[in-house]
């Protein structure tokens, strides 16, 4: 049973570049979440997706930002005309759909994004 | 006032020894917490939840929960070096929603 996949692991991106983070949910999950984390700070969330939906994007930044998780494929954060502060780890988590909630959300691996 | 709140250590403790960790939060209609461990350069990884007042034990792992005083707690028995990590407590919001601490740093001392 795959976990939470993300990729690129690692993104390299010139200043003004596009970055496009992919995120496969695990498998039977279909809640999304996006969180961004500075190197030595904690997680901040950014967006919450079910299919089709964006459910809460409260974190995600007015401008540049953009996330979706379409019926097929995987959910993407794309960052445009990317700037050095965007440099970080981006973080991909799933929970399954259950009523209720929150319940657990469980993490991908992360892509590290560095801008030049 | 932050929404989830933690000492953001070093804490330091004796290999064998129990590490507490501490967590409190403004919120008052919470129902769900969660503890997530990270090692540097890693993602966090789910240790416990926790939904009820009262204790919740998983091996070495107790959560406790105290939601009149809004305070929630991570003990770790018979502590290891490879324990040494960043310890993040977590809240539920509405709308399916988690918020995080900031974390504690543990390390542990051979």
């Amino acid at each position: 049973n795959a976990g939470v996949m993300q990729n690129p692991r690692h993104l390299v991106r010139r200043r003004g570049q596009e970055a496009r983070l992919r995120c496969s949910p695990m498998k039977g999950h279909s809640h999304v979440y996006w969180y961004r984390q500075l190197p030595e700070e904690g997680l901040k969330f950014m967006v919450y997706l079910q299919k089709e939906n964006i459910i809460d994007e409260s974190g995600m930044p007015k401008e540049r930002f953009s996330a979706e998780f379409p019926k097929e494929g995987p959910s993407i954060l794309r960052i445009q005309q990317v700037v050095r502060g965007d440099s970080a780890a981006y973080f991909c988590a799933s929970s399954p759909r259950q009523a209720g909630g929150p319940y657990e959300q469980y993490f991908g691996p992360g892509t590290r994004l560095t801008v030049t | 006032q932050k929404e989830v709140e933690q000492n953001s250590g070093p804490l330091s403790v004796p290999e064998g020894a129990i590490a507490s960790l501490n967590c409190t939060y403004s919120d008052r209609v919470s129902q769900s917490f969660f503890w997530y461990r990270q090692y540097s350069g890693k993602s966090p990884e789910l240790i416990m939840s926790i939904y009820s007042n009262g204790d919740k034990e998983d091996g070495r792992f107790t959560a406790q929960l105290n939601k009149a005083s809004q305070y929630v707690s991570l003990l770790i028995r018979d502590s290891q070096p490879s324990d040494s990590a960043t310890y993040l407590c977590a809240r539920g919001s509405s709308a399916s929603k988690i918020i995080f601490g900031s974390g504690t740093r543990l390390s542990i001392r051979p």
